[in-house]
């Protein structure tokens, strides 16, 4: 099975600037969408973005909306999550998710392990 | 507040059956999207637990079973075991917001 891991997490102080990656371990990364999905401490699981196969489709929740761009690279079977304006509350734990179909409803199949971002000055 | 509503704890005895909820609204569950669960350990990657509503991973036990009626869904975990004690999701898209949506997730202790 795809094994994806996700890096670039640290400490970053509000309203700068920080870039997410998540390397999947081969080529059929190209034929699923990948999310982005944030655990706040203490919280639930919140969903951040989405993107299409084919980087056709990005979908955002409010909360990150102008703020986050969600990119991919197929040719380097990468995820990108860039997030710009920092602020505290989006200190968490960041995974990177596979969709398990080309819908908009689909299951997350497939998850990596996590990446901790902190917010704070 | 979580567009998907589940109660924040459940707890069983070993062997018993527990069942976890997940109310929506007209613009997720009740639009017939899909409902999906998710089992959750503290520092580990969530995993996939009932997918399409009702249906299982391959090396999901069938003691972990999913059920949707309309803006409701429901996961039900019988034989209850001590490692099932973990946080459970279920999740959703929503038409209105256009993008996946979380219940806030349940507690599950095994007494």
């Amino acid at each position: 099975q795809m094994k994806l891991e996700e890096s670039g997490g640290g400490v970053v102080q509000p309203g700068r600037s920080l870039r997410l990656s998540c390397a999947a371990s081969d080529s059929t990364f190209s034929d699923h969408g990948m999310h982005w999905v944030r655990q706040a401490p203490g919280k639930g699981l919140e969903w951040v973005a989405l993107i299409w196969y084919d980087g056709s489709t990005k979908q955002y929740a409010d909360s990150v909306r102008g703020r986050f761009t969600i990119s991919r690279d197929n040719y380097k079977n990468t995820l990108y999550l860039q997030m710009n304006r920092l602020r505290a509350e989006d200190t968490g734990v960041y995974y990177c998710a596979r969709a398990a179909l080309t819908t908009l409803d689909a299951s997350f199949d497939n998850w990596g392990q996590g990446t901790l971002v902190t917010v704070s000055s | 507040q979580s567009v998907l509503t589940q109660p924040p704890s459940v707890s069983g005895a070993p062997g018993q059956r527990v069942s976890i909820s997940c109310t929506g609204t007209s613009s997720n569950i009740g639009a017939g999207f899909d409902v999906h669960w998710y089992q959750h350990l503290p520092g580990t990657a969530p995993k996939l637990l009932i997918y399409g509503n009702i249906f299982r991973p391959s090396g999901v036990p069938d003691r972990f079973s999913g059920s949707k009626s309309g803006t409701s869904a429901s996961l039900a975990i019988t034989g209850l075991q001590a490692d099932d004690e973990a946080d459970y999701y279920c999740q959703s898209y929503d038409s209105s917001l256009t993008g996946a949506v979380f219940g806030g997730g349940t507690k599950l202790t095994v007494l």
